[in-house]
């Protein structure tokens, strides 16, 4: 079964600074791949996806993601991080072979510092 | 392009009760899916609709159910409630069959069992 892994539950970064949110995932092919945020007692705004092609992705606000095959990795970063970016990032899944069937991780909460 | 709207955002429920969730998807989009995110699970699939037709069940009992309408809007039911069904539920819309771009979520239903 897919499974995905965020190991950090909680992030803090000074504001400016730079950000990587680590995900990893479980799966024998090459899964489509999602970076979601969610604001407190909001829905998922999509950060960014990847489905083949370059590696490195980019998306909304600046962020960007890069999928390593040989690490199963699809690390989402920020090179200088705003206050507002405050919120929980979500790493997800996607096989094809199960519609739009999305497995996530358990996200990663980033507080920002003045 | 209006965006996936969930009603009610807010409902309060006595255990034992029923519920039912409304999800009305974007415009033009066929496929509807529901996830459950709680503080200890995290997001966890329930189930997708993709033209009238449940095509995806994630774990869950058969409490939860769900279904879908000719003009795609979806609902789910969670029968006989449990004080651990309390959850944001947020559905998605996708307008393909197969996972080839994103899915737009809604803003939840936040739902709690007293």
């Amino acid at each position: 079964a897919q499974s995905v892994t965020q190991p950090d539950i909680h992030i803090t970064v000074s504001e400016g600074a730079s950000l990587e949110l680590r995900c990893n995932y479980s799966y024998g092919a090459t899964p489509y791949l999602f970076w979601y945020v969610q604001s407190p007692g909001q829905g998922l705004q999509l950060l960014l996806k990847y489905f083949s092609g370059d590696t490195l992705v980019q998306g909304i606000k600046g962020f960007e993601a890069e999928f390593k095959r040989s690490q199963s990795s699809f690390n989402l970063r920020k090179p200088s991080v705003h206050w507002s970016d405050a919120a929980e990032y979500f790493c997800a899944v996607g096989v094809k072979e199960y519609g739009n069937k999305l497995v996530f991780g358990a996200g990663t909460i980033l507080r920002v510092k003045s | 392009k209006a965006g996936v709207t969930q009603t009610p955002r807010y409902l309060i429920k006595t255990r034992g009760q029923q519920v039912t969730l409304s999800c009305s998807p974007i415009s033009g989009h066929r496929s509807v899916s529901w996830y459950q995110q709680t503080p200890g699970q995290g997001l966890q699939f329930l189930f997708e609709y993709f033209s009238e037709t449940q095509r995806n069940k994630g774990n869950f009992p058969g409490r939860f159910s769900g279904r879908q309408f000719s003009n795609s809007r979806s609902e789910m039911n969670v029968s006989t409630l449990e004080l651990g069904d309390s959850a944001l539920y947020l559905c998605a819309s996708s307008p393909a069959s197969t996972m080839n771009t994103e899915a737009f979520f809604g803003q939840g239903t936040r739902l709690t069992v007293v």
